[in-house]
């Protein structure tokens, strides 16, 4: 099966700063790859789709890239409510990274 | 608008089953496919198993092959997860959400606490 790796786990940044989040999957999963955003006591939610495109009333700051197994989420300058975890997942069978806290430094 | 409304918290006991309910609304229910994944303390999302509303077929994650059952009521535009035989490391929060190619819409989570 395949696996997707985040890393950082962690990332510290200041509030205008540039966050790039990075998904490694053990195999090609094509740009079937999607990244969502969970905050405390909430349900995700979908943030990219398809390695590049934006989810509905997704703000532009967020933008994705990559393709076969290497994949970044980049936030361009943080909003205090981009504080939270990201997780990506892949279509073939629906598994889940580990996540990356983005948290405030 | 899309809602994925899920039933309430239950605590349970170590060997007993849970049925979990995520009422959909806002959409015609049998033309898309609900997911189960959940969330134990701490850890990241586990996809658990899928039903297509339409017509009833079902796949599970090999996880829980043989202790997850997920059916639906299309009358009631209702999809239900049952995890059988539970253990305390089945402690989490379950979600449903709705794959519109991805998982577009999710219920509120429904808290399962499994402890003696």
């Amino acid at each position: 099966e395949i696996v997707l790796t985040q890393s950082p786990a962690t990332l510290s940044l200041s509030p205008g700063e540039r966050a790039t989040l990075s998904c490694r999957a053990s195999q090609s999963v094509r740009n079937y790859l999607a990244w969502y955003q969970q905050k405390p006591g909430q349900a995700p939610r979908l943030l990219i789709h398809d390695t590049s495109n934006r989810a509905t009333g997704i703000p532009a700051r967020f933008s994705g890239s990559g393709s076969g197994t290497d994949f970044t989420l980049t936030i361009s300058s943080l909003e205090p409510e981009d504080f939270a975890v990201y997780y990506c997942q892949q279509r073939s069978n629906w598994l889940f990274g580990g996540g990356t806290k983005v948290e405030i430094k | 608008q899309v809602q994925l409304v899920q039933s309430g918290a239950e605590v349970k006991k170590p060997g007993a089953s849970v049925k979990v309910s995520c009422k959909a609304s806002g959409y015609t229910f049998t033309t898309y496919t609900i997911h189960w994944v959940r969330q134990a303390p701490g850890q990241r999302l586990e996809w658990m198993g899928w039903i297509d509303a339409g017509n009833g077929n079902t796949k599970y994650s090999q996880n829980f092959q043989g202790r997850v059952t997920i059916t639906r009521d299309t009358s009631a535009s209702t999809a239900y997860m049952q995890l059988s035989s539970l253990r305390s490391e089945d402690t989490a929060v379950y979600y449903c959400a709705r794959e519109n190619r991805w998982f577009d819409s999710w219920g509120q989570g429904t808290l399962v606490p499994v402890s003696s």
